[in-house]
């Protein structure tokens, strides 16, 4: 089935320490995006990535980084440096391109940072 | 982008039409109506999109007015299933500065009763 995983559905870790959120898509997008939602919240853009190999800061980027090495993985490290990393991670990808290009979600990773 | 408003909670009868308006009154001539849905603690799903003509299709109907400067999500016969959050996003189509950046707001929540 094609479609867009992320893993682990839930994430627990301490504080001080990075931690990596998996993000992988087989729709053969280019695009690919993160967001961060806090309880009662619309989804904020943390990172998006629009062709392998380069990606772009979002609206909330500090404390967080991204690599793209890859067209079908985008993971997102959620680094010691972001303040309150507790939150609900949502990636994304689409096709990229002129048009009205519908974006599709994964499953999402609850992390909580104790 | 322009900005949008939406009530924070709606009630609906299972059986009957929801009908989730959106205040957009900034919309410039070149941005789209996007609504997406997020069940809870699962990743957003696009619905349905418009630019000036009314849209339909399996999911929903999407009413624009002639002016542009609000619409309708039209849910045709709400079943449990369909309580979510409703999100009503207006972005330019194309590539772009952020590609194909959605921003999402708090949106409407639409409980759907027996």
């Amino acid at each position: 089935d094609g479609g867009i995983t992320q893993s682990p559905k839930y994430l627990f870790r301490k504080e001080g320490q990075n931690v990596t959120l998996s993000c992988e898509q087989n729709l053969n997008h280019d695009a690919m995006y993160w967001y961060r939602q806090d309880p009662g919240q619309g989804l904020r853009l943390i990172y998006y990535s629009q062709i392998v190999n380069d990606f772009q800061k979002g609206d909330i980027a500090e404390g967080y980084s991204v690599s793209r090495e890859k067209k079908e993985s985008f993971p997102l490290t959620v680094t010691s440096a972001q303040k309150n990393p507790t939150a609900f991670y949502l990636c994304a990808s689409s096709i990229f391109g002129a048009g009205n290009n519908e974006q599709f979600f994964g499953p999402g990773t609850r992390l909580t940072v104790l | 982008d322009a900005k949008t408003t939406q009530p924070p909670s709606m009630d609906c009868a299972e059986g009957r039409a929801a009908n989730l308006p959106c205040n957009h009154s900034t919309i410039s001539g070149n941005e789209y109506v996007y609504w997406y849905r997020q069940i809870h603690s699962q990743g957003p799903q696009y619905i349905i999109h418009g630019l000036k003509n009314n849209e339909t299709n399996e999911m929903a109907s999407l009413i624009i007015t002639e002016d542009r400067k609000s619409s309708t999500l039209i849910l045709p016969h709400a079943t449990l299933r369909d309580t979510a959050v409703y999100y009503c996003i207006v972005r330019v189509a194309g590539l772009g500065g952020g590609g194909n950046k959605l921003t999402f707001g708090t949106g409407t929540q639409l409980k759907v009763e027996l």
